[in-house]
């Protein structure tokens, strides 16, 4: 009954370093998330995968890259970590794109020096 | 892009009173979605609104889609200590906005 699964929960990187955050769903669910939480801003959206083979820009999608690797993965990288990328990173998942509910995982607590 | 308002940020209320929350957009919606996060947890999914002015109950809560389908409203009553959290609404994508969530309220009961 795993749901969303992110790893790792939680990542000290120094500034400029690389890292790519996982997410895997086995709800068999065609449209995958990756959102940002910082204090007081609420969830922004980086990128979403409205279904297997494609990847789009969200709101704030600078600094980042994904990759939809098959149905059940959809992992985020950051390439040169900065520390405005400091944040919370959640995972989510929905049956649909848009008009379903969205299923999110626990999160990775990142941090950047 | 179209963004989406939710009223107040935070509220601090005793406990056993009742608390309501606002998500208010410029532009029509096709239905709207309700999440709650505790303090350290993720989002979890409640509820979607689809109908004008439908109105859904789940025990305490009370959610409303307005009659214009422009504004939502999370009405609690007689709120506990496990209402504690922030409150969020999500708006669904249009043919020029990806999906929106809302900034939230966030809840506070004080026992």
């Amino acid at each position: 009954n795993a749901g969303v699964t992110q790893t790792p929960k939680f990542q000290v990187l120094k500034t400029g370093q690389s890292m790519t955050l996982q997410c895997a769903q086995d709800m068999n669910h065609n449209s995958m998330y990756w959102y940002r939480q910082d204090p007081g801003m609420g969830l922004r959206l980086i990128y979403y995968s409205a279904s297997e083979g494609t990847t789009d820009k969200g709101e704030v999608p600078n600094g980042y890259n994904v990759s939809r690797l098959n149905k059940r993965e959809f992992s985020l990288r950051l390439e040169s970590a900065a520390p405005s990328q400091t944040s919370v990173y959640f995972c989510a998942s929905s049956r649909e794109y848009s008009n379903q509910p969205q299923h999110f995982g626990d999160g990775t607590r990142l941090s950047i020096l | 892009g179209q963004q989406v308002m939710q009223i107040p940020q935070y509220q601090h209320v005793q406990e056993g009173e009742d608390f309501t929350t606002y998500c208010n957009s410029s532009t029509t919606l096709s239905n709207i979605q309700w999440y709650k996060q505790r303090p350290g947890g993720h989002p979890v999914f409640l509820i979607q609104l689809v109908k004008s002015g439908e109105v859904k109950k789940q025990k305490r809560l009370t959610f409303q889609f307005g009659e214009a389908k422009k504004n939502s409203s999370l009405h609690i009553t007689a709120t506990q200590t496990t209402d504690v959290g922030t409150y969020f609404c999500l708006k669904p994508k249009t043919s020029y906005d990806k999906v929106i969530f809302g900034p939230g309220t966030s809840l506070s009961v004080i026992p």
